[in-house]
């Protein structure tokens, strides 16, 4: 079976400091990727997916970046935090095979505090 | 673009009664619509999802219906129970790539 592992579950930064994020899958090859936010009275945004390694693309301009150094291995960082990367981070993943369904499958996510 | 929209935002109602979440969508060419469930601080559980073919899922005492002409789903919970507390997000998925796009939830409050 599948598991998606994340870490660390909580987080307090301080502004300016930077920012590693980590997300594993477990069970599965070439899996599409995914890191989103969840920030107070906010709904859910994508930030970054990946379909292979190496492969990154970003959907919402901002001082955060994420690599795929390994197939099963999404990375989320920062050089500088700011105030408002405070929020809640899901990374998730889904097949990436086409013709198959691509349901979403979520981690535990990452709940990240700056100060 | 797409966007989702989902109303109410906040919803309490007593044990026992059913109910209905509602999901609009404003581009119709959808691959599919889920479901999550999101307990406070903690990851998200997708619920049903319905292919863009089909018109609603069951599972369990949980039915969605999807309309995808008028841009429109619902998530109906029958004999709600307080352990139903949650927020609940619908999300799309665009045709053309995994990329999905979430609505802001319905914060929901089952009173025991």
């Amino acid at each position: 079976s599948q598991t998606i592992h994340q870490w660390p579950a909580t987080l307090v930064q301080p502004v300016g400091s930077p920012l590693s994020l980590e997300c594993t899958v477990e069970g599965t090859s070439n899996p599409n990727l995914y890191w989103y936010r969840q920030a107070a009275g906010r709904g859910l945004q994508l930030l970054f997916y990946s379909v292979g390694i190496g492969q990154i693309s970003s959907e919402v301009p901002q001082n955060l970046s994420a690599s795929r150094p390994q197939d099963r291995q999404f990375i989320l960082s920062s050089k500088k935090l700011l105030l408002s990367d405070s929020g809640f981070y899901l990374c998730a993943w889904s097949y990436g095979a086409s013709g198959t369904m691509n349901t979403q499958y979520f981690g535990p996510g990452t709940r990240l505090t700056v100060l | 673009k797409q966007e989702v929209t989902q109303i109410p935002a906040a919803l309490s109602v007593p044990e026992g009664e059913n109910l209905v979440l509602n999901c609009s969508f404003t581009d119709s060419a959808i691959y599919n619509l889920q479901w999550f469930r999101q307990d406070p601080g903690k990851g998200l559980t997708s619920l049903l999802l319905i292919q863009s073919s089909q018109r609603e899922q069951t599972s369990g005492r949980l039915n969605a219906s999807l309309d995808k002409s008028s841009g429109r789903s619902t998530l109906y919970i029958a004999a709600s129970q307080p352990g139903d507390s949650a927020t609940y997000l619908c999300a799309v998925s665009d045709r053309r790539d995994d990329k999905i796009i979430f609505g802001k939830g319905t914060r929901l409050h089952i009173l025991p």
